[in-house]
């Protein structure tokens, strides 16, 4: 079984400052997918980024980055200037590789992330 | 783009009573998943399908039941209704995608999530 911890319940920046969310998993698996999700108020899940764990390189979206570990089993989000925005939870997700599957994302507690103006 | 629908939006029902969901994924996805919510939790995963067969299943009451038909959309059953069971109800679709892997195809991992739907229960 996976599982996805996420540290800090809730974090508050200013508007344009850079703020990192911190995930860590544990799994067995060697190939698997992993994802931020960002949730606003309106309650819609929204990718912000995926991560292949077979690619070193980590992934970016514009202001959106991830430092993918994989050793240490860590994915962290960066957001770079900040914007009013982005206030939202923040969920962590695991899912392993499913070659003829479907197998369902197992989600961190989630960060709510506050942007003050 | 089409984006996954669910409906109802909102839904009321009282103790011991029966609801149901649907939902009508991206079109070309070929699996299905429902997802739970409750207020201020993350989602847990209920049960998913591919190519209109039960996939995986997670922490699904035996109360709920789900399936997934020839047209690929899919409804999820509640019976019983229990107080606990008010919270936002997901569904997200998926798409395979071809690959030089064994089996031809793979599940991309990527979830497109529905907006919701919201059971109370009374």
């Amino acid at each position: 079984a996976q599982t996805v911890t996420q540290s800090q319940p809730e974090m508050s920046v200013q508007e344009a400052e850079t703020v990192t969310l911190s995930c860590t998993y544990d799994t067995s698996e060697n190939n698997y997918y992993l994802f931020w999700y960002k949730q606003p108020p309106s309650r819609q899940m929204i990718l912000v980024i995926r991560q292949e764990a077979y690619k070193q390189q980590n992934a970016t979206e514009n202001r959106f980055s991830v430092n993918f570990q994989k050793a240490a089993k860590s994915f962290s989000l960066k957001i770079s200037d900040s914007q009013l925005g982005d206030t939202a939870m923040y969920f962590c997700a695991f899912t392993p590789y499913s070659g003829g599957g479907a197998d369902g994302l197992t989600f961190g507690k989630g960060t709510h992330l506050i942007i003050q103006p | 783009a089409a984006g996954v629908i669910q409906s109802p939006r909102h839904l009321i029902k009282e103790k011991r009573e029966t609801a149901t969901l649907k939902c009508y994924p991206i079109p070309r996805h070929d699996t299905v998943y429902w997802y739970q919510q409750g207020p201020g939790q993350d989602p847990q995963f209920l049960i998913s399908f591919y190519e209109k067969m039960q996939s995986d299943k997670g922490s699904i009451p035996d109360r709920f039941s789900a399936q997934q038909f020839s047209d690929y959309h899919s409804e999820l059953n509640m019976s019983s209704l229990e107080l606990g069971d008010s919270a936002l109800y997901f569904c997200a679709s998926s798409p395979f995608v071809p690959t030089s892997l064994a089996g031809g195809k793979a599940n991309t991992g990527e979830l497109f999530f529905g907006e919701g739907s919201r059971l109370t229960v009374l």
